[in-house]
C-alpha cells in the first residue's frame, strides 16, 4: 500500500457532464501528478501539480483542470465530458525532484456513457 | 504519442521459463522507472535506473540502462505466476526541482501459466 489514496474507485457520468476525482497524497509528499490510462495503455500525464501551483501539463484540453490544496491533496475536475473520456484515472504523489519514486494510488474507473 | 516502445506487448510463458522485455526510446531520459500493475490498481514501482549502463537486480529482475539512457531491459529469471501483471517502463524527464513528468510505454502484458 502506497498510501495515497484516490476516491471514488469507480464513477458512471454521462456525456456533457463534469466530474471531479480526488486524491489524498502520502504523508509528506508535496507533488501531485495525474496520469489517465485508456484501456490497453500505458498512463498518459495530464499535470502536475507543486505548492498548489499546476507545474507541468501535457497534451490535454482545458476542460481538464486541477487544483491543489495546502494539505497537498488534490483534486482533477473534467468538464463536459466525453465518451472518449472514460479510462482509469491514476494520481501520484512524490517529493520534489526529478529522480524521486512516484507513489500511485489505486486510480478511479471513469466510465463515460 | 508514445516516445517509450515497449515490446513485445503480450508475453505467455510456462512457469520456469525466462524472458526479457525491452524499452526503446529515440529521447535521452534522466532516469528510467520499471513498474508492474495489477488489474484495477495502480502502478507499483520495481526499480529506478539513472546512470547509463546501470544493471540492477530485484531478486529474480534484473534491470538494465542502456549506455546512451535511451532504452532499457527487464529481465526474469524462471518465472513465477504470481509475476504476472503488466509491466511499465517510464521515462522521467525535466530540468530538475519538481518539474518532470513520466512518459509511459504501452506496457507489455506477462502472464506466467502454471
Amino acid at each position: 500500500e502506497t498510501g495515497v489514496t484516490q476516491s471514488p474507485t469507480h464513477l458512471i457520468k454521462t456525456r456533457g457532464q463534469q466530474v471531479t476525482l480526488r486524491c489524498s497524497s502520502q504523508s509528506g509528499h508535496n507533488t501531485v501528478s495525474w496520469y489517465q490510462q485508456a484501456l490497453g495503455q500505458g498512463p498518459q500525464f495530464i499535470f502536475q501539480y507543486y505548492r498548489e501551483e499546476e507545474n507541468g501539463r501535457g497534451n490535454f484540453p482545458p476542460r481538464f483542470s486541477g487544483l491543489q490544496f495546502p494539505n497537498y491533496s488534490s483534486e482533477l475536475n473534467v468538464n463536459a465530458l466525453e465518451l472518449d473520456d472514460s479510462a482509469l484515472y491514476l494520481c501520484a504523489s512524490s517529493l520534489t525532484g526529478i529522480n524521486t519514486e512516484a507513489f500511485f494510488g489505486q486510480g478511479t474507473r471513469l466510465t463515460v456513457v | 504519442t508514445q516516445l517509450l516502445e515497449q515490446s513485445p506487448q503480450f508475453l505467455s510463458i510456462q512457469e520456469g521459463e525466462n524472458l526479457t522485455v525491452y524499452c526503446n526510446s529515440s529521447s535521452v531520459f534522466s532516469s528510467l522507472q520499471w513498474y508492474r500493475q495489477e488489474p484495477g490498481e495502480g502502478p507499483v514501482l520495481l526499480v529506478t535506473v539513472v546512470t547509463g549502463g546501470e544493471v540492477k537486480k530485484l531478486k529474480r529482475l534484473t534491470f538494465q540502462f542502456g549506455d546512451a539512457r535511451k532504452d532499457s531491459s527487464l529481465h526474469i529469471t524462471a518465472a513465477q505466476p504470481g509475476d504476472t501483471g503488466l509491466y511499465l517502463c517510464a521515462g522521467a524527464r525535466g530540468s530538475g526541482g519538481s518539474n518532470y513528468k513520466l512518459t509511459f510505454g504501452k506496457g507489455t502484458l506477462l502472464t506466467v501459466n502454471p
